[in-house]
């Protein structure tokens, strides 16, 4: 299985900051990397798919990048609503693994 | 719309038995694969199993294979899983959801939550 692993594991930032998380893969594949945004009690958000894709709904200020075995979610101006979990899963062969997460504190 | 509901969690024994439903509605379910994915509480997001959209592709964790079993009706709109045998270990918020395409996730449930206790 491919593993995946997130960092920072939490991030603590303001309002109106850039953030950035990083998710590395054991193994490079082609680019079937998602990430998806979770709160608290609440299910998975699918946020960006084949890594750079924005998935309909999504607010601009996300965006997804990188190949091969790195790749970041980018938040350009944090809103209030963004504080939550965020996970990368690659989706190049099953199982789907996910990262750890990542918790985006204020 | 997408609606995803799951049914079936509760407190259970150690060894004991429980089957989840997934209730689908707003789009051709019989079209389309289907997974369960659990989270520990606190803890990060569990591939559990997927099933093709006929049924004859079927997959599991090796945390749950031979113990749990994954299935559909899709005359019925239903996605189950059965699970036997449970450990302290499977207690979690069981999610069910759509893949739009092999492997990525659109639609999820709000969860049912599973306690293995005694």
């Amino acid at each position: 299985d491919i593993q995946m692993t997130q960092s920072p594991s939490t991030l603590s930032a303001s309002v109106g900051d850039r953030v950035t998380i990083t998710c590395r893969a054991s193994q490079s594949f082609n680019n079937w990397l998602a990430w998806y945004q979770q709160k608290p009690g609440k299910a998975p958000k699918l946020l960006i798919y084949k890594a750079s894709s924005l998935q309909s709904g999504v607010p601009s200020r996300f965006s997804g990048s990188g190949s091969g075995t790195e790749f970041t979610l980018t938040i350009s101006s944090l809103q209030p609503d963004d504080f939550a979990t965020y996970y990368c899963q690659q989706y190049n062969s099953y199982p789907g693994t996910f990262g750890q997460g990542t918790k985006l504190e204020i | 719309q997408v609606q995803l509901v799951e049914s079936g969690g509760g407190l259970v024994k150690p060894g004991g038995s429980l089957r989840l439903s997934c209730a689908a509605s707003g789009f051709m379910f019989r079209d389309y694969y289907m997974s369960w994915i659990r989270q520990a509480p606190g803890k990060g997001l569990e591939w559990v199993s997927y099933i093709s959209s006929t049924g004859t592709n079927i997959s599991y964790a090796d945390s749950v294979k031979g113990r749990f079993t994954i299935s559909r009706d899709n005359a019925k709109n239903s996605l189950y899983l059965q699970m036997n045998s449970l450990r302290a270990e499977d207690t979690a918020m069981y999610y069910c959801a759509r893949h739009i395409v092999v492997g990525l996730l659109d639609y999820w449930g709000q969860g049912t939550l599973v306690t293995v206790s005694s």
